[in-house]
Order: structure tokens, then C-alpha cells, then sequence
């Protein structure tokens, strides 16, 4: 078991549906991460919300919409998507300071898209 | 461009002393981090090197020589719950330099007893 919690562990969804996948974290970390992970590659960094606020939008198209409602919780809302889209989606935490700050990840979410 | 090259997959005895290597260029260079995944599971952290030599955290150590661009990872006395990909990543200068790492394509380490 990880730190970060994520759910849920599957989803199927239609091209037509919206679902949300949801993260948690309490270890105090201001730093919170969403990567797309397909199989046998390694994480790609979708987005990071620093102190709550958007840092990183890695031109991920717009049927993917982060929010982080507070400094333990991110959420990734999913609107139409794609079969290309089918991946294990990540969440990661970390610090925010300067330096390195090594990412916890959740256990992701393996979402198929019919 | 900036890219990480690793071997795709590493064989290895149980017991014995396996080293994955990472090769790096990139346009800047903070320091390199190492992970570890299970199928199925969470990427989880290992180690991460700022400065040249070695980092050693029980049978696992890592190594850097930033003048060679090269890192490698070292697991001793290899035991079958090691069986995992593992990624070497870079911490890269720049305005996202906190949060954004450059990724490997990650190794698979296959331990036969």
C-alpha cells in the first residue's frame, strides 16, 4: 500500500461518459502530480498543482481537466475521451520546496476507454 | 535534444550483483533519481544523486559521474521480489526544474532462481 490513495483502481468508460478520477495524500505535501503511464513506458507528467495552484500543463488536451479543491486532494474530471486515452493514470506527491524532492505515487488508475 | 538511454532489460541470477546503467544528455543537469515499478504497481523512489560518486542504501547504491553523463544503479545479493522495471531520471535545469523529471524507457530486471 502506498500514501497516496487513488480510486478508483479501474474504470471503463465510454467516448461519451465523464468520470473523475480522484486522488488523496496526507502527508503534507504541496506538490501534487498527474501522469499517463502506458505499458511498458515510462510516466508522462500531464499536469502540477503547486500550493493548489496550476504549475505544470504539459499541453494536455482539454477533455483532461485537473482540480485541486485543497492542499490533500486532485482531481482529474475525463469528458469524452479517446481510445488512445486507455493508460494507467498516476498520481504522484511531493514537496514544493527548492531541491529535489523525491514523488510518492498512488497506485494509479487503469482506465479503458471503449 | 534530451534523452536517457537504458538497457531494455537486464537479466540476472538470484543472489548474485546486477548494475543498470543510465547514459544522460541533456541541456542542464541537477541530478539523476532512480525508481522502481512493479507490474501492476507504483513507481517508488530509490535514490537520487546530485553530486559525483556513490550513494549506498543497504543492497541497493547508486553512482554518478556528471562529467561522463553516466549513472548507474547497483542491487547486491538480488532476492526474486527485485523482479521489477526501474527508471533513471533526470532533474533538469530549468523553470520546472522542481517538479519535472526527464524519464528513461526504463529496464526490466528478470531474477531466475
Amino acid at each position: 500500500d502506498t500514501e497516496v490513495t487513488q480510486t478508483p483502481k479501474h474504470l471503463v468508460m465510454g467516448m461519451t461518459n465523464k468520470k473523475s478520477l480522484k486522488c488523496e495524500q496526507h502527508m503534507g505535501h504541496r506538490a501534487m502530480y498527474w501522469y499517463k503511464q502506458k505499458a511498458k513506458k515510462p510516466p508522462e507528467l500531464m499536469f502540477v498543482y503547486s500550493y493548489e495552484k496550476l504549475s505544470i500543463n504539459e499541453s494536455v488536451p482539454s477533455r483532461f481537466s485537473p482540480e485541486c479543491p485543497n492542499s490533500s486532494l486532485l482531481n482529474l474530471h475525463l469528458h469524452a475521451l479517446q481510445p488512445e486515452d486507455s493508460a494507467l493514470y498516476l498520481c504522484a506527491s511531493s514537496e514544493a520546496g527548492t531541491g529535489y524532492q523525491p514523488q510518492h505515487f498512488g497506485d494509479g488508475t487503469r482506465l479503458s476507454i471503449l | 535534444g534530451q534523452s536517457l538511454e537504458q538497457p531494455s532489460e537486464v537479466t540476472a541470477v538470484e543472489g548474485a550483483i546486477v548494475q543498470i546503467n543510465c547514459t544522460y544528455q541533456t541541456s542542464g543537469f541537477y541530478g539523476l533519481s532512480w525508481y522502481q515499478q512493479h507490474d501492476g504497481g507504483a513507481p517508488t523512489f530509490l535514490s537520487y544523486n546530485a553530486l559525483d560518486g556513490l550513494e549506498e542504501t543497504g543492497r541497493f547504491s547508486s553512482f554518478l559521474s556528471r562529467s561522463d553523463s553516466y549513472g548507474y544503479l547497483l542491487l547486491q545479493e538480488l532476492q526474486m521480489k527485485d523482479s521489477a522495471s526501474y527508471f533513471c531520471a533526470v532533474r533538469d535545469k530549468g523553470r520546472r526544474s522542481n517538479y519535472q523529471l526527464i524519464w528513461g524507457a526504463g529496464t526490466k530486471l528478470i531474477i531466475k532462481p
